[in-house]
């Protein structure tokens, strides 16, 4: 099991270009999560999926799109960078089984630059 | 305004020493769960507590829920090097599966 793969590692964008993250899990899970984390401020939540079908925004979704491809894929689209934009991006993933609430499985994440 | 405030920020030790780091909130939490990161990576999960009061203990790590579910704490006994590493706490309101993580707790523990 790869668990939750994203790409790419690393990417380095100009103010105004697009760019889509991907990630993909293979743990048949129902949830999906975009963070992205900067330096003091935490994980903040950009997007999430309870599942396939459905998306919801997060804590800061403004500059960001996504979609649940099907139920293993979940990108993360940037239609116009900016520099505020510039950080790393963690894709997650849990069951939900409903419980006291799941383990997140992190990706090992995306460092985008924008310049 | 953080709903999770996590002290200190930064912590820098020798082998050997103790440590606790803190998580605090005014609201109650249906659960919390410390995750570790370490550089490049993303975060793995060490422990969730549920219960008011609970104590668990991961080999030289204790985690403490507190009575009133608002807080949480985690203790490590004689650090390692291994135990480098970012700390993060994070907790889930009322019927929410939605955690928000605090910003965390930097480790460095030198040999």
């Amino acid at each position: 099991n790869a668990g939750v793969t994203q790409t790419p590692k690393f990417q380095v964008l100009k103010t105004g270009q697009s760019m889509t993250l991907q990630c993909a899990q293979d743990m048949n899970h129902n949830s999906m999560y975009w963070y992205r984390q900067d330096p003091g401020m935490g994980l903040r939540l950009i997007y999430y999926s309870a599942s396939e079908g459905t998306t919801d925004k997060g804590e800061v979704p403004n500059g960001y799109n996504v979609s649940r491809l099907n139920k293993r894929e979940f990108s993360l689209r940037l239609e116009s960078a900016a520099p505020s934009q510039t950080s790393v991006y963690f894709c997650a993933s849990s069951e939900t089984s409903g419980g006291p609430w799941d383990e997140q499985f992190f990706g090992p994440g995306t460092r985008l630059t924008v310049l | 305004t953080q709903l999770l405030e996590q002290s200190p920020q930064f912590l820098s030790i020798q082998e050997g020493e103790n440590l606790t780091v803190y998580c605090n909130s005014s609201s109650v939490f249906s659960s919390l769960q410390w995750y570790r990161q370490e550089p490049g990576e993303g975060p793995v999960l060490l422990v969730t507590v549920v219960t008011g009061g609970e104590v668990k203990k991961l080999k030289r790590l204790t985690f403490q829920f507190g009575d009133a579910r608002k807080d949480s704490s985690l203790h490590i006994t004689a650090a390692q090097p291994g135990d480098t590493g970012l700390y993060l706490c994070a907790g889930a309101k009322g019927g929410s599966y939605i955690p928000t993580f605090g910003r965390g707790t930097s480790l460095i523990v030198h040999p």
